[in-house]
């Protein structure tokens, strides 16, 4: 069965620093991934996506992410993190069911970022 | 253009009631997903509807149902209420079934059984 792993439940950066998070997932084929965002009160912002091609995806508010296959993994970066930045985020990927149809989207238990000034 | 709305955004129930949660998608939308988030199990879908009809569900107990009405819009329901059915119910719509279309997130709503 698909599954996402967020190995980080909260990480603090300074604001202006580097920051990435880590996603790996289990997944028999070529996966569908996803990186959400969820500010406090609100509901999820879709940052980026990758489903093929180049596996350096660009997103929303200067998110960047790489799929590798060999490691699993789809980390999502940001070269230097604002206050506004601080809220939770949620890698995902995209079930497939019986017969290759899509399905739901099976998300990790999410990293909270907080920033400091 | 308007984005995903639900209502109510805060509800209290006492254990076995029912309550019933609205969903409009944003215009255009024909998808609905459901999901429910809670603190310990995260984020657990629930069903999606695409043209009235059931696509998937998740791995819920019959208490959780939903429908979906010409328009889109969509409603879920839960009968007799536990207290672990405490959670933030989000909702989201897409221009189609699957995860290919991106999803749009309503800002939920906070259901509190007591």
């Amino acid at each position: 069965a698909q599954s996402v792993t967020q190995p980080d439940i909260h990480i603090t950066v300074s604001e202006g620093a580097s920051l990435e998070l880590r996603c790996n997932y289990s997944y028999g084929a070529t996966p569908y991934l996803f990186w959400y965002v969820q500010s406090p009160g609100q509901g999820l912002q879709l940052l980026l996506k990758y489903f093929s091609g180049d596996t350096l995806v660009q997103g929303i508010k200067g998110f960047e992410a790489e799929f590798k296959r060999s490691q699993s993994s789809f980390n999502l970066r940001k070269p230097s993190v604002h206050w506004s930045d601080a809220a939770e985020y949620f890698c995902a990927v995209g079930a497939e069911v019986d017969g290759g149809s899509q399905g739901n989207l099976i998300f990790g238990k999410g990293t909270k970022l907080s920033v400091k000034p | 253009k308007a984005g995903v709305t639900q209502t109510p955004r805060y509800l209290i129930k006492t254990r076995g009631q029912q309550v019933t949660l609205s969903c409009s998608p944003i215009s255009g939308h024909r998808s609905v997903s459901w999901y429910q988030q809670t603190p310990g199990q995260g984020l657990q879908f629930l069903f999606e509807y695409f043209s009235e009809t059931q696509r998937n569900k998740g791995n819920f107990p019959g208490r959780f149902s939903g429908r979906q009405f010409s328009n889109s819009r969509s409603e879920m329901n839960v009968s007799t209420l536990e207290l672990g059915d405490s959670a933030l119910y989000l909702c989201a719509s897409s221009l189609s079934h699957g995860y290919a279309d991106t999803q749009y997130f309503g800002p939920g709503t906070r259901l509190t059984v007591l």
